[in-house]
């Protein structure tokens, strides 16, 4: 499974933009980026996904780099609740058939007042 | 979006005893479904791939027979643990994706064994 490298934490001030980096240096062609993030005692909650183009929704926007090797998360207007773990996974998916995710240690994000 | 629950939501159980854990899909039907387990201040590990009317798929180091997976039906995956000992209390966690590549987890089973 490719490797995504993340940055062990980073702080954000509320209301202001956080943009959360992963490096995947090895990824393929047919890999996703998926993001995740875990609220503490909480399942995981998925976040946004692409594969080549940026995507937006309503909870963030994806930037992927041209050459795929790296991409960023970007939380518009950082909120008390947006305080998580943050994942950068790549996924594989072949025929319609879902891929098993590998998670890393993924970003904590604390988010001051 | 879709929705995953787990059931019980924590459990306290005394070593050597069994605990079963469900994952049910509420608003779609999961022909494969995952289940994680997490340990304190770590992240999430991959134990195995359930998959409705077959054997489930583990992964490297997870022991099959401890650690027992059925897909009953296309909205239940069950997790068992037998004979549990102290070292299997964890945070299990379970998913399952609606549709493609996005998975939905469920909120977490904490396990205490005593």
């Amino acid at each position: 499974d490719a490797k995504t490298t993340q940055p062990n934490s980073m702080e954000s001030n509320e209301e202001e933009p956080v943009h959360l980096p992963c490096n995947h240096s090895t990824i393929s062609g047919t890999d996703y980026i998926h993001w995740y993030r875990q609220l503490p005692s909480q399942g995981p909650e998925y976040v946004i996904h692409g594969l080549t183009s940026n995507v937006n929704n309503r909870m963030a926007s994806l930037a992927i780099a041209e050459d795929r090797k790296s991409s960023t998360l970007i939380l518009h207007r950082a909120t008390l609740r947006d305080a998580a773990v943050y994942y950068c996974i790549l996924s594989f998916s072949y025929g319609g058939a879902t891929n098993k995710l590998i998670f890393g240690t993924g970003t904590l994000l604390a988010v001051q007042p | 979006g879709a929705v995953v629950s787990q059931h019980p939501s924590w459990v306290i159980c005394k070593s050597g005893t069994s605990v079963k854990i469900e994952c049910r899909s509420l608003d779609f039907q999961a022909t494969t479904m995952f289940w994680y387990r997490q340990f304190p201040k770590q992240s999430l590990m991959l134990m195995a791939t359930s998959n409705e009317g077959s054997k489930a798929t583990y992964e490297q180091g997870v022991e099959k027979d401890k650690f027992l997976i059925n897909h009953a039906s296309l909205t239940l995956s069950t997790l068992t643990v037998t004979s549990a000992h102290p070292e299997d209390s964890s945070f299990y966690i379970c998913s399952a994706p609606p549709a493609g590549d996005t998975q939905y987890f469920g909120p977490g089973t904490r396990l205490t064994v005593l």
